[in-house]
């Protein structure tokens, strides 16, 4: 079984500019989860989708911050313009769907630098 | 809010010594609790989780709601051991995961 997906693995920008991510969760998983992992933090869910609606985007700072998943499959998340404060690894998860007793399976992250 | 406390940044102990990785939860509700690990160069995945009261790669873990811990132990710590752990609270129905700051398990010879 193919694993989640991630592109660019890394990406360095200057502030102010913008930048997306893709991400393509394993074959079948109806819920999409993207987070934010700060240099020595634990990851932060920004947005969760199920199936292409959105559960929860309740820490997705929405000025900067934008994520859709169309068709219910692969997803892209995209800052604009991006902050210093952005620099971070982001984390793209799947499950089959939502509830706890279903397991995440994460990717290996885009490490975002933001000079 | 709910919120998960590690105490330890990094956890040292030499092989074939015990280990406890200590997590502390605040929430209100019925909680979920689970432990995540990143070995190097790996992604984050499921160690174990609470409902299933396992064993996996020898680790185990308690709920204690009383003092509202879950601890990972592990009798006997081996070289591969060696990574990243995270303890998270699932919150709701959603599976909406908050995380713990992780600590670090460096094994020893």
């Amino acid at each position: 079984e193919a694993g989640v997906a991630q592109s660019p693995r890394y990406k360095i920008i200057e502030k102010r500019q913008s930048v997306a991510f893709w991400c393509n969760p394993i074959s079948g998983h109806a819920t999409l989860y993207w987070y934010q992992q700060i240099l020595g933090q634990g990851p932060k869910l920004l947005i969760q989708f199920q199936n292409n609606g959105v559960v929860d985007d309740s820490q997705l700072p929405k000025d900067r911050f934008s994520a859709e998943r169309l068709k219910g499959v692969d997803s892209t998340l995209k800052i604009q313009p991006a902050k210093l404060e952005d620099s971070a690894v982001y984390l793209c998860a799947s499950s089959l769907l939502a509830g706890g007793v279903y397991e995440q399976y994460f990717g290996p992250g885009t490490r975002l630098t933001v000079t | 809010a709910q919120r998960v406390t590690q105490p330890e940044k990094l956890l040292s102990v030499f092989k074939g010594a015990p280990v406890e990785l200590k997590c502390n939860y605040s929430y209100s509700g019925s909680p979920e609790l689970f432990w995540y690990v990143q070995y190097s160069r790996q992604r984050l995945q499921l160690l174990l989780r609470h409902i299933s009261r396992e064993s996996i790669k020898g680790f185990t873990a308690d709920l204690n709601k009383g003092e509202t811990s879950f601890h990972l132990k592990k009798p006997f710590a081996q070289e591969e051991d060696s990574a990243m752990y995270y303890c998270a609270l699932n919150t709701g129905t959603a599976s909406k995961l908050t995380f713990g700051t992780g600590t670090r398990l460096q094994v020893t010879l």
